[in-house]
């Protein structure tokens, strides 16, 4: 069964504009990761965040963690067509394994 | 580029036959895990080998079954076929006690 929920399931926006994907997850963790997947292929890593951070930025993307609600969002600002692909949040658990539980993913897509 | 990569890329096969894929995992990574994914699904984990040895096992049935190499190669082997086992199977590498994950491209596993 799918740890994380991703919301919203769709979500389509000008280039520009900046695009902000939410995951919320069922149990306590090591580390959430957000991953991108350009038409059912490989995923690719973009970010990890600890347990004990909140607040994380790498380039255009911006990650914050909210352990007491169980929830994770997602910014990526000043989107381009090229940021079109589905993200996926990703929980590890306690013990810090790399089994990895992925939520149903956002699929966003950045019109020209 | 991650440095995984995954064999084949496509693979057709008939119902009730068995299958192996194959995974070269990143130089210097001593774990794989594989995944599965339906289509307009999140992956869902179905094991885990570090060092050669099963660390870790989804909910798959027995007919999923794995190895891994000295050089940290890995297969992925399903008996026995279903339709429902079409998906997207990806593999996965890391550093043993590092969460981050590097993925391959996937193999995409048609069954009729």
């Amino acid at each position: 069964s799918q740890q994380g929920e991703e919301d919203p399931q769709a979500l389509s926006i000008q280039e520009g504009e900046n695009a902000t994907m939410n995951c919320s997850y069922k149990t306590s963790i090591n580390n959430l990761q957000w991953y991108r997947q350009n038409s059912g292929r490989g995923l690719v890593h973009l970010i990890l965040i600890r347990s004990n951070e909140r607040e994380k930025h790498s380039g255009r993307l911006r990650v914050t963690l909210d352990t007491s609600k169980k929830s994770s969002s997602l910014l990526i600002t000043a989107s381009r067509a090229a940021d079109t692909a589905s993200y996926f949040c990703a929980t590890a658990g306690l013990s810090g394994s790399e089994k990895l539980v992925f939520g149903k993913g956002t699929k966003l897509t950045v019109n020209p | 580029e991650t440095g995984v990569t995954q064999s084949p890329t496509h693979l057709i096969k008939t119902r009730g036959q068995q299958v192996t894929l194959r995974c070269s995992s990143q130089s210097g990574h001593n774990t794989v895990s594989w995944y599965q994914q339906a289509l307009g699904q999140g992956p869902q984990f179905i094991f885990q080998y570090y060092r050669e040895e099963e660390n870790g096992r989804g909910n798959f049935p027995p007919r999923f079954s794995g190895l891994q190499f000295p050089n940290y190669s890995s297969e992925l082997n399903v008996n026995a076929l279903e339709l429902d086992d079409s998906a997207l199977y990806l593999c996965a590498s890391s550093v043993g006690g590092r969460a981050e994950a590097f993925f391959g491209q996937g193999t995409r596993l048609t069954v009729v």
